[in-house]
């Protein structure tokens, strides 16, 4: 089955700088891979996903590139502000409504003022 | 986009008792949900795949006979955790995709055994 390995685990930045979080999977018949902040105690909320078809997606100050030759994704997060300190989370499945999504072990991002 | 509700948000039992958690698709038929649990500090582990008029499907290590699945309708599935133990204690959380796309998430319980 699908295995995803998530780094770092942590992760400091300064106000205004950009973080990186980078995942890789392993099934190649994936084609699915969203991303999740979640904020302590609360369900996870998806941020930015990306289909196999394309290779980077923007979305304001959130960025998602993916490799699959290479079969790695990674978040990028510019400008950072201390709002977007959160767990987040990448994911991977094949895109089917029955097929559930495998997480990584998640990164707690830390913006500091 | 779509909703996915969760009963209830919190629960604190006794060990020894049985709790049962609802999931529901709020504005969309879901065939499928999924079980995850998520321990302090950790990610999310799916537990079961729960389809509609069959049997779970679960994952290595999650006994059935200890969370029992039942996904009776189209918007509705439920979590049973027999004779919950402390060790049972965790966020449970379930989710539903809608036609292969984003897959949305439930508010979460957190089940506390005592």
């Amino acid at each position: 089955g699908e295995n995803v390995e998530q780094h770092p685990s942590t992760l400091s930045v300064q106000e205004g700088d950009s973080a990186v979080i980078k995942c890789t999977y392993s099934d190649s018949a994936s084609n699915y891979f969203p991303w999740y902040k979640q904020e302590l105690g609360k369900r996870p909320q998806l941020i930015i996903d990306i289909r196999s078809n394309v290779g980077e997606k923007k979305d304001q100050r959130i960025a998602v590139t993916l490799n699959k030759t290479a079969k790695h994704f990674s978040l990028h997060i510019t400008e950072t502000q201390p709002e977007d300190s959160a767990v987040y989370f990448c994911a991977a499945s094949i895109n089917s409504g029955n097929t559930p999504l495998v997480f990584g072990k998640g990164t707690r991002l830390s913006v500091i003022a | 986009g779509a909703v996915v509700s969760q009963h209830p948000s919190r629960v604190i039992c006794k060990s020894g008792t049985s709790v049962k958690i609802e999931c529901r698709s709020l504005d969309f038929q879901a065939t499928t949900m999924f079980w995850y649990r998520q321990f302090p500090k950790k990610s999310l582990m799916l537990m079961a795949t729960s389809n509609e008029g069959s049997k779970a499907t679960y994952e290595q290590g999650v006994e059935k006979d200890k969370f029992l699945i039942n996904h009776a309708s189209l918007t509705l599935s439920t979590l049973t955790v027999t004779s919950a133990h402390p060790e049972d204690s965790s966020f449970y959380i379930c989710s539903a995709r809608e036609q292969g796309n984003e897959q949305f998430f439930g508010p979460g319980t957190r089940l506390t055994v005592l």
